[in-house]
């Protein structure tokens, strides 16, 4: 498996666009996670899915992300519209189970202007 | 919300040293404790999960000890070279309404100098 695979690796963009982050998890993971790293707050949770249904949305921000889990294989978590504190690497990663090693992704790195 | 206090935030040790940090976290409604090491520019990776008291797991010169009673856990470094420099996150997952949560801690960054 290629692991944890993200896309785009950068985006920069204007404030005020929509900005979508893609995600295919592990092959057979049941578990995907979205994470924001910021300097203030280190590595945030945002939300987290269980197969494919989100149990934990708390950590998102404002009513601007919201993240989608249509199939097992593949998410996306949307800003819209974007603002320039939403700067930062956002990291998708997945695990098998519950208590088990995650694996993340190469992150994306978001600048928006 | 799950309280995770990673203890030192910063440590700075010479080539050769042994060090140790700290993950304190809530004892009550516990399922297991990871550790990662996340290097600059690259992605956190898992060093270990633990789920029962009194668990120890060592990968090399890395140890790691779990106390789900009290609520810590502890990583050593043996003989720390410079490669070892990262940011070390703790994580523990949670039972209960928090099932499969996964929430990291800010992280001890480890600087060796050689």
């Amino acid at each position: 498996d290629a692991g944890v695979i993200q896309s785009p690796r950068h985006e920069v963009t204007e404030m005020g666009q929509e900005v979508t982050l893609r995600c295919k998890p592990i092959s057979g993971h049941d578990y995907l996670f979205w994470y924001r790293q910021t300097m203030m707050r280190g590595l945030e949770l945002l939300i987290y899915f269980n197969n494919n249904v989100p149990i934990d949305d708390s950590g998102m921000p404002e009513d601007r992300f919201s993240a989608k889990m249509p199939n097992a294989s593949f998410s996306t978590l949307k800003i819209q519209p974007s603002e320039p504190r939403d700067s930062a690497v956002y990291f998708c990663a997945s695990s098998p189970d519950r208590g088990t090693e995650a694996f993340f992704g190469q992150g994306t790195r978001l600048t928006v202007v | 919300i799950l309280n995770v206090e990673q203890s030192p935030q910063s440590l700075h040790v010479q080539e050769g040293d042994s060090t140790n940090f700290t993950c304190s976290f809530p004892s009550s409604n516990f399922y297991a404790l990871h550790w990662y090491r996340w290097e600059t520019a690259k992605s956190p990776e898992a060093l270990f999960v633990m789920t029962l008291n009194g668990d120890e797991k060592k990968k090399g010169r890395i140890s790691a000890t779990l106390n789900t009673k009290e609520g810590y856990s502890y990583l050593y470094i043996k003989g720390s070279q410079p490669e070892d420099s990262a940011t070390y996150l703790c994580a523990p997952n949670a039972g209960g309404t928090s099932y499969g949560k996964l929430t990291f801690g800010q992280g001890t960054i480890l600087t060796v100098h050689p």
